[in-house]
């Protein structure tokens, strides 16, 4: 069984980095699963962030392409995610995921586990 | 855009059933996703492609989908039920992730 485990600070200033990475156990990141990243403000709605393959492949949100990456480490078994430019308005808690993921015809892209979860908050 | 329209809330008696609706307003319609988050802890995958159940899921969880609708019932509904659930979809791109408002379940 798969183990996501987020880590980061939980503190970041605005107009600065957010950098985060999850651990991968359980599972190999080399298989056919895709890993994402997802964030939740305090008290509101999910937000799909980004989705990254190990081989290369990566798909962002159209509303955060421009401050965000996010790449696969297979040696280290992780993977990470780097938002910039943050604000206040990218307080939130920080999941990572592993995608499914399948675009040839038919589309499906939904996330099958999840980290617990970081909570970043954004402030000076 | 994309959107996806969820109620905001749903109020069900234990054991009786709740449908929780999500209005895709875009063609074509892909394929839905609804994920069930209790307080405090991350969502759980409770079901996918529009029908199917995952492992470990109880099966009084299902999944339908007509039109622009899709629909997740929970029959014979528990205390433990009591959570907040998000419906989820591509775009017509297919690699665009959209979720919905989420609902709010509560069990009386």
């Amino acid at each position: 069984q798969v183990h996501l485990q987020e880590s980061g600070p939980g503190l970041v200033k605005p107009s600065e980095t957010l950098s985060l990475t999850c651990a991968v156990s359980g599972q190999s990141i080399n298989s056919g699963y895709y890993w994402g990243w997802i964030r939740q403000p305090p008290g509101k709605g999910l937000e799909w962030i980004a989705t990254a393959y190990h081989a290369g492949s990566t798909y962002f949100n159209p509303s955060l392409t421009s401050r965000v990456t996010i790449s696969v480490d297979t040696s280290k078994k992780q993977f990470s995610l780097n938002l910039s430019s943050v604000t206040a308005a990218d307080t939130a808690v920080y999941y990572c995921v592993r995608s499914v993921y399948y675009g040839s015809g038919i589309y499906y892209h939904y996330f099958d586990s999840w980290g617990r979860g970081t909570l970043v908050t954004v402030s000076s | 855009s994309y959107d996806l329209t969820q109620p905001p809330s749903v109020s069900v008696s234990p054991g009786q059933t709740a449908r929780i609706t999500c209005s895709v307003d875009a063609l074509p319609k892909q394929y839905a996703y609804w994920y069930q988050q209790r307080p405090g802890l991350a969502p759980v995958l409770v079901i996918y492609k529009d029908t199917e159940r995952p492992s470990g899921i109880p099966e009084r969880f299902s999944g339908s989908s007509s039109g622009p609708t899709v629909t997740l019932t929970i029959s014979g509904v528990q205390a433990e039920d009591e959570a907040d659930y998000y419906c989820q979809s591509v775009d017509s791109s297919g690699t665009h992730v959209v979720f919905g408002g989420g609902t709010k379940l509560t069990v009386l």
